[in-house]
């Protein structure tokens, strides 16, 4: 079974800039999140979707920040215009919804570099 | 309030030597789940455990035991004869039962272990 994909691996920017990390989630999982993970710290959820419905979106900064999942599989999360302190990795998760033990299956992440 | 806190933030071993990493976790939902993952330097968090709210037996995986007390609301790690390759930041994460897709990480315990 395929795990989670994204690209890039890497991205360095300047702030002001714009970026957009792609993901694509384990076949079948209908859950899907972007997570934020400040270098020395823990994931921070900043969405949640389900199919391509929002669940939760309440610590996106949406005024800089957006995230789709058009049709409810692959999804792209875009920071427009990037600032020093998006610096981060940007995890991609997913999940089967239905399913109450399961976890939460992470890809290898996208290092942003803002400077 | 944090949900779940890792209050070691680094720790450092010499290979061979046991160690355990702590998660507290907070909860007022009687059913919950407890897990742990692995990040290595590479930056993909992988699953190492799930236990549920209602299975306080522990369990050992070869080199790894976990340790869950709900008195204590503790749900310990301990790694036997460490090796260099546990080298990693190790995070704890829960899940409630009213929204078990929604997962509440620490802030992770980031561990050396030295030849």
């Amino acid at each position: 079974e395929a795990g989670v994909a994204q690209s890039p691996r890497y991205k360095i920017i300047e702030k002001r800039q714009s970026v957009a990390f792609w993901c694509n989630p384990i076949s079948g999982h209908a859950t899907l999140y972007w997570y934020q993970q400040i270098l020395g710290q823990g994931p921070k959820l900043l969405i949640q979707f389900q199919n391509n419905g929002v669940v939760d979106d309440s610590q996106l900064p949406k005024d800089r920040f957006s995230a789709e999942r058009l049709k409810g599989v692959d999804s792209t999360l875009k920071i427009q215009p990037a600032k020093l302190e998006d610096s981060a990795v940007y995890l991609c998760a997913s999940k089967n919804p239905g399913q109450e033990t399961d976890t939460q299956y992470f890809g290898p992440g996208t290092r942003l570099t803002v400077l | 309030a944090q949900k779940v806190t890792q209050a070691q933030t680094e720790i450092s071993v010499v290979e061979k030597e046991d160690v355990t990493l702590d998660c507290v976790y907070e909860t007022r939902d009687t059913t919950y789940y407890l897990f742990w993952y692995k990040q290595p330097p590479s930056g993909e968090l992988v699953f190492l455990i799930r236990r549920n709210s209602f299975d306080e037996q522990n369990e050992i995986s070869g080199r790894y035991s976990w340790n869950f007390q709900k008195s204590t609301s503790s749900f310990n790690f301990t790694i036997t004869a460490s090796q260099v390759v546990d080298s990693a930041v190790y995070f704890c994460a829960l899940s409630e039962a009213r929204n078990f897709n929604k997962f509440y990480f620490g802030s992770g315990t980031k561990l050396n272990v030295k030849p």
